[in-house]
């Protein structure tokens, strides 16, 4: 299968700070990717889709100044943390949608620690 | 809206106890169903697509099934490895978003 890689795999920082994570798709082109949140034994929580090129789309609830995504490129999407605060300590998990598979492959995940 | 449905919860088996985990979904167009596998720090991991009723695919001691309200996933004489929880996801409509369920959490003890 198709693999996605997820940067860094845990980070711990201090409250206040910006946080940025990197998701790659390694042997495919992803048009779109998307971030998902999961908390302790539940399920995933999808944040926003992101699609190369345009302004990511938020799902309600979502605060866009707070999570800013990026995805210049075919291969690479960003989301970065502003100010982040202990609240925002979570597991955080990308996608990307493989078009020629028609399947959405998973990234490895970031564990995020606010102090 | 998109909605899945996944039962039970949490189920424990004997190693080579088969059983089987169900998926009841509700979907506007429905474009695929999607199984994945998620251990416990990980990044879920695919196992199978089904795309219409009436489909089936196997891998290993693992055999998904759909109909058009519903989708099992049989296991096999499940070994402990299995153990994990196992995630159900539709995607229906014209974008490539995916609604999951709950999940299911599997334990398999030797």
């Amino acid at each position: 299968g198709a693999v996605v890689s997820q940067h860094p795999s845990w980070v711990i920082c201090k409250s206040g700070t910006s946080v940025k994570i990197e998701c790659r798709s390694l042997d495919f082109q992803a048009t779109t990717m998307f971030w998902y949140r999961q908390f302790p034994k539940q399920s995933l929580m999808l944040m926003a889709t992101s699609n190369e090129g345009s302004k990511a789309t938020y799902e309600q609830g979502v605060e866009k100044d707070k999570f800013l995504i990026n995805h210049a490129s075919l291969t690479l999407s960003t989301l970065t943390v502003t100010s982040a605060h202990p609240e925002d300590s979570s597991f955080y998990i990308c996608s990307a949608w493989d078009r020629e598979g028609e399947t959405q492959y998973f990234g490895p995940g970031t564990r995020l620690l606010v102090l | 809206e998109d909605q899945v449905t996944q039962s039970p919860e949490a189920l424990r088996l004997q190693e080579g106890e088969s059983s089987s985990l169900n998926c009841s979904y509700t979907v506007s167009g429905l474009r695929g169903l999607f199984w994945y596998r998620q251990d416990p720090g990980k990044g879920p991991e695919f196992l199978f697509t089904l795309y219409s009723a009436g489909e089936e695919k196997e891998k290993e001691r693992l055999k998904a099934t759909l109909t058009k309200k519903e989708s099992f996933l049989h296991i096999t004489a499940p070994k402990p490895e299995d153990s994990a929880t196992y995630l159900c996801a539709v995607q229906g409509g014209s974008n490539y978003k995916l609604t999951f369920g709950k999940g299911t959490l599997l334990t398999v003890n030797p």
